[in-house]
């Protein structure tokens, strides 16, 4: 099993919503990651937790709260989030926190903030 | 600001022509990989290059890592429609003990039949 599994595929969200998007690996990766991705842009790292530890923070609100729940949970609480926030969320694993060396990427969520 | 600058931005070619895509740095880089991303999808993994000069191919695309690890090329031989994509590069370096993924701005790539 070399998949990371993403859900909801699709999500659409009001300002004052409250909702959490999922993200799960059975590969017994020790990293994983959230990324943010713009329309014709690459991604850019939001998150890493390593050994269920948040180890990077790159400065996101804090209307975006992560928790790893186990190894093989990620998920991204989101709360009073803005329009401009609206973009793919990815989440990725790797073996552990070599940079995300052979990093294996889930679908993503397609996130629409009305 | 370390930077990893990726050209062309877009490529629109016919099939069966070939290809080359650049990354380019002035920062080194432990390793450098190569992704390909389609609409709606996350990346997926292509391949790692990590040791200065190294070439690896994968059916008809070839990826080069410079000498001096700064500098990296992905070359598709008789592009085909299947091929069409955005390809990005990340190069990975270290800063205080943490790893960190330098991405390239991406190519967008089409291939017409």
């Amino acid at each position: 099993d070399t998949e990371v599994t993403q859900t909801p595929k699709h999500l659409v969200m009001g300002m004052t919503n409250k909702k959490s998007l999922k993200c799960e690996q059975h590969m017994g990766h020790r990293a994983m990651y959230w990324y943010k991705q713009k329309a014709k842009k690459p991604p850019e790292l939001m998150f890493v937790y390593s050994y269920e530890k948040l180890s990077i923070n790159e400065s996101v609100p804090s209307r975006f709260s992560p928790e790893c729940p186990n190894s093989s949970l990620l998920n991204l609480h989101l709360h009073a989030l803005q329009p401009e926030d609206s973009a793919l969320y990815l989440c990725a694993s790797s073996q552990d926190h070599r940079g995300t060396a052979e990093a294996f990427f889930g679908q993503g969520t397609r996130l629409t903030v009305v | 600001t370390q930077l990893l600058e990726q050209s062309p931005q877009f490529l629109s070619i016919q099939e069966g022509e070939n290809l080359t895509v650049y990354c380019n740095s002035s920062s080194v880089f432990s390793s450098l990989q190569w992704y390909r991303q389609e609409p709606g999808e996350g990346p997926v993994l292509l391949v790692t290059v990590v040791t200065g000069g190294e070439v690896k191919k994968l059916k008809r695309l070839t990826f080069q890592f410079g000498d001096a690890r700064k500098d990296s090329s992905l070359h598709i031989t008789a592009a085909q429609p299947g091929d069409t994509g955005l390809y990005l590069c990340a190069g990975e370096t270290v800063a205080d003990s943490n790893y960190q993924l330098i991405w390239g701005a991406g190519t967008k790539l089409i291939i017409k039949p």
